[in-house]
């Protein structure tokens, strides 16, 4: 079945610098990477994703790429505010298969 | 309003207890699913149902089982065979019927802890 790692698990950045979360999946048929923000004690909210046919995605402050050659995607956010501290999960699926996340990362924007 | 709605929001449980965990969407969407969330972790996926009156396991099914009588309310009873249930419970749901993936969307959550 599809594995997905995410890395770092935590991440520290300063308010305006970038923000890089990378994920890594196993299953060459999926097609499917969404990206979801966590807030504490509330549930995720999608906030990106991106289908197989496309290589990046942008909206705004966030932009997600993906590489299906190397099976990597990566989520990237500019101008960090302090709103922007949570927790981020990417997930992959093939189809209409669950899906299957990554372990997270805490973002914390400094102020 | 639509979307999600889990309830309760905070549930306690005595050892060798059952408790039945609520979700109803009012979307329309075809598939349902349940997570659960330990700190630190991830999301790991419970059972799961693509139709009415039919679901799959997922990975950490065990102690666990569902229902799916109607297309909008797909119900968690943690049994007292699941013995580590104190975690963060999640239901979400998706169209379903393409090839390409379709966006699930998630309800708030609902905490359980045994006491």
């Amino acid at each position: 079945g599809e594995n997905v790692e995410q890395h770092p698990s935590t991440l520290s950045v300063q308010e305006g610098d970038s923000a890089v979360i990378k994920c890594t999946y196993s299953d060459s048929a999926s097609n499917y990477f969404p990206w979801y923000k966590q807030e504490l004690g509330k549930g995720p909210q999608l906030i990106i994703d991106i289908r197989s046919n496309v290589g990046e995605k942008k909206d705004q402050r966030i932009a997600v790429t993906l590489n299906k050659t190397a099976k990597h995607f990566s989520l990237h956010i500019t101008e960090t505010q302090p709103e922007d501290s949570a927790v981020y999960f990417c997930a992959a699926r093939s189809g209409n298969t669950p899906l299957v996340f990554g372990k997270g990362t805490r973002l914390s924007v400094i102020a | 309003d639509g979307g999600i709605t889990q309830s309760p929001k905070y549930l306690f449980r005595k050892e060798g207890q059952n408790v039945t965990l609520s979700c109803e969407q009012n979307l329309n969407h075809d598939a349902m699913y349940w997570y659960r969330q330990d700190p630190g972790q991830g999301l790991r996926l419970i059972y799961y149902s693509q139709i009415v009156n039919d679901f799959q396991k997922g990975d950490i099914a065990e102690g666990y089982s569902v229902s799916r009588e109607k297309k909008e309310s797909f119900p968690l009873t943690v049994t007292s065979a699941q013995k580590n249930p104190t975690a963060f419970y999640l239901c979400a749901s998706s169209w379903a019927g393409t090839s390409t993936g379709n966006t699930i969307y998630f309800g708030e959550g609902s905490w359980l802890t045994v006491v």
